[in-house]
């Protein structure tokens, strides 16, 4: 199955600070998703992106799928955007399966 | 309903007695999955629902686990004569559509500690 990798595994930052974080994943993929792990576990949907740049208020995703990248970007970052994210590509690429997930970045905003 | 519903939402039970978990997806999804996270890792694929037919069931860790989905909609996930290793949050989720062509949606997940 393919493989996806997060970096960085750990982000601390101050409140107000932007970040970005990446996904590489091994082979082609028709669709990627990001999630969001609050503090209390509950995995929020972020975004759907197979390819191209999708915005939604202070977070923002770029895929490249030739390049076999995914980045998200956090702007002005909030204590709420404290959590893990994961990223998620289809096991064997092309969809018609689960999820596999990354390791996740682990950010935390200190206030 | 609104969201993917799980329950119970905790579950303590002694080594070798069976437990059930069960998942009520978002209606009108008709894909399901079930994964399994233990404490601080990340999410492992145990199995995938399509309509009430599982084509991918090689995340399943032992003969222990099993699944079933019926009428398309409610899912139980069950393991049998549990083992300490077996403690970990249970999550489910739906998508509207086969495998990973739409978003997925997660419930709030089933503690499960074997004691």
């Amino acid at each position: 199955g393919i493989q996806v990798e997060q970096s960085p595994p750990d982000l601390i930052l101050q409140e107000g600070a932007n970040s970005t974080l990446r996904c590489n994943f091994s082979d082609s993929v028709n669709n990627l998703q990001w999630f969001h792990q609050n503090p209390w576990g509950q995995l929020i949907n972020l975004f759907y992106i197979p390819s191209g740049t999708k915005q939604n208020g202070r977070l923002s995703a770029t895929t490249v799928a030739t390049e076999r990248y995914s980045l998200l970007y956090i702007s002005s970052s909030q204590t709420t955007d404290s959590g893990v994210y994961f990223c998620a590509v289809p096991y064997s690429g092309g969809g018609a399966d689960g999820l596999t997930f990354g390791k996740g970045t682990h950010l935390i905003i200190q206030p | 309903g609104a969201g993917v519903s799980q329950s119970p939402s905790n579950k303590v039970t002694e080594k070798g007695k069976d437990v059930e978990l069960r998942c009520d997806p978002i209606s009108g999804h008709t894909a399901l999955y079930w994964y399994r996270q233990s404490l601080g890792q990340g999410l492992e694929f145990l199995i995938y629902f399509q309509g009430n037919s599982a084509p991918d069931k090689s995340g399943l860790p032992s003969d222990r686990f099993s699944a079933e989905r019926t009428g398309g909609s409610v899912s139980t996930l069950t393991i049998q004569r549990t083992q300490q290793e077996d403690s970990a949050v249970y999550l489910c989720a739906s998508s509207l559509r086969q495998g990973a062509f739409s978003p997925l949606h997660f419930g709030n997940g089933t503690r499960l500690t074997v004691t």
